[in-house]
């Protein structure tokens, strides 16, 4: 069973305006939560995260928040760009251990100038 | 610094023929990842590393085996390829940070 859901395989958006992309968890025993970008033909990096004990994190056009009682997280990107166009991925982390990282099915940003 | 370095980029293979797929780190990491992506499924681990040494299976392990050559490196085998692997296939390592993922190998099987 997916335990990190995203719901909406794609997003379309207007330069300059806020793109929302959302992700729910059903395990309430993640503690640390991250977004990843994925341009075509290349793997997928990093962009930002946010630990269980925090709400908000903020990075420079990008902010994650997170919303415990309901299992929710969501990246906003303020203002959108062209460049940001990608595949994102919302990923939660579980305690220690190698394997304790699990995706969501990704959504599908496009920017439209 | 080259980060996860996968190789080869491209693959086709027939039905039945087998393929070793390579990757390599140099940032140290102790544990690597084996992942597929195809549409509407996300990101799947097929087999991790956890340490040179160790191997365990991921979601979806069937068909593949890996080797941990050592601490660098990390294959992914099909020995006998069948259409239902093909996809898109990601390395990845880390220690206590985000994952780095490799550039893909994009995997073909007729």
């Amino acid at each position: 069973d997916q335990q990190v859901k995203q719901n909406s395989p794609s997003l379309s958006v207007q330069e300059g305006r806020i793109s929302i992309l959302n992700c729910d968890y059903t395990n309430s025993m993640f503690d640390y939560f991250l977004w990843y970008k994925k341009y075509p033909a290349e793997g997928p990096t990093f962009l930002i995260s946010i630990s269980s004990i925090k709400d908000k994190n903020e990075d420079g056009r990008f902010t994650v928040f997170l919303n415990k009682s309901a299992k929710h997280l969501s990246l906003h990107i303020v203002p959108s760009q062209p460049g940001d166009s990608a595949v994102y991925f919302c990923a939660a982390v579980w305690g220690t251990g190698a394997n304790n990282l699990f995706f969501g099915t990704g959504t599908r940003l496009t920017v439209i100038p | 610094n080259a980060g996860v370095t996968q190789t080869p980029k491209f693959q086709v293979l027939k039905t039945g023929q087998s393929m070793t797929l390579q990757c390599a780190q140099d940032m140290n990491h102790n544990s690597m990842y084996w992942y597929r992506q195809d549409p509407g499924m996300g990101l799947r681990l097929i087999y991790y590393s956890a340490s040179e040494g160790t191997t365990d299976k991921g979601e979806v392990p069937n068909g593949y085996n890996v080797s941990r050559l050592n601490k660098r490196e990390f294959s992914l085998r099909l020995e006998s390829a069948a259409p239902s692997q093909t996809s898109v296939y990601f390395c990845a390592s880390r220690d206590n940070s985000p994952l780095h993922f490799g550039n893909g190998t994009r995997l073909t099987v007729t």
